[in-house]
């Protein structure tokens, strides 16, 4: 079975922190592993997707990597923003885009 | 170039009634996956549209149906109601190359069953 744990299930940090959020799954055999951003009360917003051949993606001050012998993924956010403050969503997927989530790291970043 | 679509943004229902939701995937997009995500929780797959037929099923009720169409777009409808259907849900576009298999989500309709 599948399972994706996210630590911790929040975290708050003063503002040009930088930080690490932590992607746990059960499954090794993971095809894709796809890290969004959640505002209160909307979508998802696509952050980085790291396929199974690739160890790492980035984007700005975001940096993911993926670990699939060890079965974690985690996200680096450089110089923390308030802007940066939601809750942060891993998934992997398996096959056909069938997407397994964590329930998330709720993050505030204060000024 | 517009991304995925939902319609309607909020919605309140009673218990037992039954529910029509939409979505218009990123253009390009062929694949639609249709997700239940609870207060405080992850999304959880309820199922996916490839070519207008139910490709995978995620653990939920045969209450819960959906349907593509030939312009990809999809709606999942959901019948007799209950509390616990009080959810946010989302809706997810994909390309099926099965090469990149990047997912994108739309704001989501917010479903309240009083």
């Amino acid at each position: 079975k599948q399972e994706v744990t996210q630590i911790p299930a929040a975290l708050s940090v003063p503002e040009g922190e930088n930080l690490v959020l932590n992607c746990s799954f059960t499954d090794s055999a993971i095809y894709n592993l796809q890290w969004f951003r959640q505002d209160p009360g909307k979508g998802l917003t696509s952050l980085l997707l790291i396929q199974s051949s690739q160890r790492e993606q980035t984007s700005g001050r975001l940096n993911a990597s993926l670990d699939k012998s060890s079965g974690r993924s985690t996200l680096y956010i450089a110089a923390s923003q308030p802007g940066d403050s939601a809750t942060y969503l891993c998934a992997g997927s398996y096959n056909f885009n069938k997407f397994y989530f964590g329930s998330g790291t709720k993050l505030n970043v204060k000024p | 170039d517009a991304g995925v679509t939902q319609s309607p943004t909020h919605l309140i229902k009673t218990r037992g009634q039954q529910v029509t939701l939409r979505c218009s995937p990123k253009s390009g997009h062929d694949t639609v996956s249709w997700y239940q995500q609870a207060l405080g929780q992850g999304p959880q797959f309820i199922f996916q549209y490839y070519e207008e037929e139910e490709r995978q099923r995620g653990n939920f009720p045969d209450r819960f149906s959906g349907h593509q169409f030939p312009n990809y777009s999809s709606e999942l409808n959901v019948n007799a109601l209950l509390l616990g259907d009080s959810a946010l849900y989302l809706c997810a576009s994909s390309l099926s190359d099965g090469l990149v298999n990047e997912q994108f989500f739309g704001p989501g309709t917010r479903l309240t069953v009083l």
